[in-house]
C-alpha cells in the first residue's frame, strides 16, 4: 500500500506570512499532484510534478518535487485569506498504475486571516 | 482542462433505498474513471476503478455488491449505492484521468435519513 504523509494537517497563520506544506512517501510516483478543495465541491488541480528535481511557480505558490519523486512541497508566499481551504497532495503512478489512480495525503486545512 | 461532470450534487434518501450517482467525462473519453468518498474534513479514499467494458476493481474493504460500478460507454460511470444506510453518508467523488493528470467532478453529497 503507497502512503503519503502530509503535514501539517491543520495550519492557522496571519495574513502576509508564509508557509510550507508537506507531502513524503516511501513510494515512487510518476507524478505528484497539488489540489485545493473548497467545501462541498470537487478538488481543484493546482499543479502537477513529474521529474525529480521539478520546481513550478504559480503566483505566489512554489511547487518542488523530490530528487527521488517520493516527496514533494507547497510554500506559499505572503498568504492571503483567499488561500484558505484543504489542500491536497495526491500521487500517481505508483507501481506501473494508472496516473488516474491517485493516493491523497491526509489534507491540509489552512485558515488565514486578515 | 478538461471537464468532468458528476450528478447530482447532493441527493437525500430513505434508508434501504438506493442511490444512483453518475460521472461524465465531456469534452474526452475517458476508459478508466475513480470513485472516492470523502468524510468531513478528512483527505479522499480510492474505493474503486471503473473500467470501460469491463468489472469494476475494488479497493481492499469496499463492498462490491453495495456499491455497484457501472461503465458503460467511455464518457459515463454510475455508481450506485444500493440498500443505503446512515454511514453511508458521505461525499462521493469521481475523476478521469487524461494523459497525466486526473479531473475530478464536482462531487456528490449523499445524506441518508
Amino acid at each position: 500500500t503507497q502512503l503519503l504523509e502530509q503535514s501539517p494537517q491543520f495550519l492557522s497563520i496571519q495574513e502576509g506570512e508564509n508557509l510550507t506544506v508537506y507531502c513524503n512517501s516511501s513510494s515512487v510516483f510518476s507524478s505528484l499532484q497539488w489540489y485545493r478543495q473548497e467545501p462541498g465541491e470537487g478538488p481543484v488541480l493546482l499543479v502537477t510534478v513529474v521529474t525529480g528535481g521539478e520546481v513550478k511557480k504559480l503566483k505566489r505558490l512554489t511547487f518542488q518535487f523530490g530528487d527521488a519523486r517520493k516527496d514533494s512541497s507547497l510554500h506559499i508566499t505572503a498568504a492571503q485569506p483567499g488561500d484558505t481551504g484543504l489542500y491536497l497532495c495526491a500521487g500517481g503512478g505508483a507501481g506501473g498504475t494508472s496516473y488516474g489512480k491517485l493516493t491523497f495525503g491526509q489534507g491540509t486545512i489552512l485558515t488565514v486571516h486578515p | 482542462g478538461a471537464v468532468v461532470s458528476q450528478h447530482p450534487s447532493w441527493v437525500i434518501c430513505k434508508s434501504g433505498t438506493s442511490v444512483k450517482i453518475e460521472c461524465r467525462s465531456l469534452d474526452f473519453q475517458a476508459t478508466t474513471m475513480f470513485w472516492y468518498r470523502q468524510f468531513p474534513k478528512q483527505s479522499l479514499m480510492l474505493m474503486a476503478t471503473s473500467n470501460e467494458g469491463s468489472k469494476a476493481t475494488y479497493e481492499q474493504g469496499v463492498e462490491k455488491d453495495k456499491f455497484l460500478i457501472n461503465h458503460a460507454s467511455l464518457t459515463l460511470s454510475t455508481l450506485t449505492v444500493t440498500s443505503a444506510h446512515p454511514e453511508d453518508s458521505s461525499f462521493y467523488i469521481c475523476s478521469a484521468d487524461r494523459y497525466t493528470e486526473a479531473f475530478f467532478g464536482q462531487g456528490t453529497r449523499l445524506t441518508v435519513v
